[in-house]
């Protein structure tokens, strides 16, 4: 089984400020890793996702992240946030591993608010 | 094109009471999703379907919960009875399937039990 622990619960900043939401996880089988974004009183939309290659993931509006696997993590880094980027961010995993009832089964971490000030 | 969509999106009843949810995937999306999400946590996965088969149904709770896809298109998640517990936001999500594609969430149904 894995887990997904997202570091900070709430992150502060001010605006064109950069920014770092933490990401652990933990699993006893390879992983794909994600990174969505849940604006109030929307659904969930995917930022960016790690599948394999390249160990820096670029997504949208500016945002990118890390693979990390000696450290199981994936921060996620933007560096000049805007207002609009005011939500609620959430790590998730799911198993690399052919077959089995988990297959494409999303593992979320507890969700880092992160609100931009002006 | 038209996204995940869900109803209601806001839903109030009293305990012991039952209670659907509804949810269209995006068209041509042959896996669907259930989720949970609790106050202040990330969300659950409570069922997957691929076409009409649920084939991973290990986190609901079969003695209240049920759900249906009919025709492999169309969800529909009910609890009967309701429990104070059962307070949440029940998302959808659908993937065109396989374990790296992308899951599309619909904005919820926000569920109270008095």
């Amino acid at each position: 089984a894995q887990s997904v622990t997202q570091l900070d619960s709430q992150v502060p900043v001010f605006e064109e400020a950069p920014v770092e939401l933490r990401c652990n996880y933990s699993s006893s089988v390879s992983v794909y890793l994600f990174w969505y974004v849940q604006y109030p009183n929307q659904g969930l939309q995917l930022l960016l996702k790690y599948l394999s290659g390249s160990t820096l993931v670029k997504g949208i509006n500016g945002f990118e992240a890390e693979f990390n696997k000696s450290q199981t993590s994936f921060h996620l880094r933007k560096p000049s946030v805007h207002i609009s980027d005011t939500a609620e961010y959430f790590c998730a995993v799911s198993e690399n591993k052919a077959g089995g009832t988990s297959y494409g089964k999303l593992t979320f971490g507890q969700g880092t608010i992160l609100t931009v000030h002006p | 094109e038209a996204g995940v969509v869900q109803s209601p999106r806001y839903k109030i009843i009293e305990k012991k009471q039952p209670v659907a949810f509804w949810c269209n995937p995006i068209s041509g999306h042959n896996t669907l999703y259930w989720y949970r999400q609790n106050l202040g946590q990330g969300p659950e996965l409570l069922i997957r379907y691929e076409n009409e088969e649920a084939v991973d149904d290990s986190q609901l709770p079969k003695d209240r919960f049920s759900a249906e896809r009919l025709k492999g298109v169309d969800s529909t998640l009910k609890i009967q009875p309701a429990e104070l517990g059962d307070s949440a936001v029940y998302l959808c999500a659908s993937s065109l399937g396989g374990r790296t594609d992308t899951q599309y969430f619909g904005p919820g149904t926000r569920l109270t039990v008095l």
